[in-house]
Parts: structure tokens; sequence; C-alpha cells
């Protein structure tokens, strides 16, 4: 079984839609974490939850929300999409804020 | 803050080959040491880790790296590469205090060369 999983891994859409995608993992893992990687592959972190506190929220769009239904999950919310919104994103976990993280294979995201 | 920098954006070797890329940081407090593998359409998988202890670590696939604290840098090697070590090579860090994100330098494309 796949340890931190993504769905979907691509997503096309327009301009303006709001969209989601979705993070599992089954590592039994107490933080989880998104990083945009955009078109020149550089990785930053958007936001991680710990025990469905958010615990670090980076200077991103109010246009995206993250939302934790229960600590296995943490899918990311993304309303009126822009152009500038194309990247990948990766989905992360770990045990503890200070420990290890393990990356989901990413989700393209492709806006039009 | 910390910044990461991976002077080579793009490194060709042939097979076989020794291949060092390099990976220097800076931080104005202490922090922790990774390298991560990004194979292609795959997301990012952890190559190595320095936490403490030996400056040399040794991770998966036969890559190895080198802690020097006063050059502040974390070179990744591996002494002959192999056709299935092409990827993408992205060094990070983390503090060991206060927030716990990673900070990602931009990669380095390692190609092999048959």
């Amino acid at each position: 079984d796949t340890a931190v999983s993504q769905t979907p891994k691509y997503l096309v859409t327009q301009m303006g839609n709001d969209k989601s995608i979705k993070c599992e993992q089954n590592l039994g893992h107490d933080t989880m974490y998104w990083y945009k990687q955009d078109s020149k592959k550089f990785l930053k972190i958007m936001f991680s939850y710990n025990n469905k506190e958010l615990i670090i929220n980076e200077t991103v769009p109010n246009r995206f929300s993250p939302k934790s239904p229960d600590k296995a999950h943490l899918n990311l919310h993304i309303n009126s999409l822009e152009l500038g919104d194309s990247a990948v994103y990766f989905c992360a976990s770990s045990q503890n804020p200070a420990d290890i993280q393990y990356f989901g294979a990413g989700t393209r995201l492709s806006v039009l | 803050a910390q910044s990461v920098t991976q002077l080579d954006s793009q490194v060709p070797v042939f097979e076989e080959a020794p291949v060092e890329l390099r990976c220097n940081y800076s931080s104005s407090v202490s922090v922790y040491l990774f390298w991560y593998v990004q194979y292609p359409n795959q997301g990012l998988q952890l190559l190595l880790k320095y936490l403490s202890g030996s400056t040399l670590v040794k991770g998966i696939n036969g890559f190895e790296a080198e802690f020097n604290k006063s050059q502040t840098s974390f070179h990744l090697r591996k002494p002959s590469v192999h056709i299935s070590d092409t990827a993408e090579y992205f060094c990070a860090v983390r503090p060991k205090t206060g927030a716990n994100n990673l900070f990602f330098g931009t990669g380095t494309r390692l190609t092999v060369i048959p």
C-alpha cells in the first residue's frame, strides 16, 4: 500500500473554477503538509497540520484552504483558480513536526 | 532565515563514472540536512539525512553525503552511477528550532549517459 497517496494525479481545469486535491496517509503520522512545486521545480511549503491544528500557514492566497477531516487526511481546496496556480502540488506527512517527511507522488494542476 | 543553493541545475555524467552534486546553505540557526530524489513523474523520496553525529552519511542506492559545517555544505556523491540514477535531486534544510519547514534548493537534474 502507498504510504502517502494523492488524488487525482492530474487535474486540468478552467480559470475561475473551484477544485480539491485529496491526500491520505496510512503511516499513522500526526503531521501533514502541502507543498507547491512551480515550473522551475522550486518547492515551497504551503501548509502543515498537526493533530488537526494548523501550525504553519505560509503567505499563500486565501483562495487556498486546507481541510483535515481526520489526522489521516489533509485535503487542499482551491477557489477561483488562476493561471498562476498551475503547478505540481505535493502532500507529505511526518510522525511529528520535527520528524522526517514522506511525500506523495504529486498532483499536476493545469489551469487553462 | 534559511536558504539552499544548488549551484548546478544540470549534471550530465557517463554511466559508471563518479558524480558529485553540490549543495550549500545559509541559516541563522542550526539545521538538519536532507537530500531527496524525484524520479520522472514520481514524488520525492528521501535519499539520506544528517541529523547529528558522523558528518559522513550513507543513504540508499549507494549515495553518500558529507556535512561540512565550516563551509556550510552538504554535497552528495556516488562513486559509480547507473542509468537508473537519472532523476532530479533536491537538497533541503530544516531548522532545529522554531518552524519545522523544509527549505528546498532548486534541484539538480542528473542525467546518466549510456
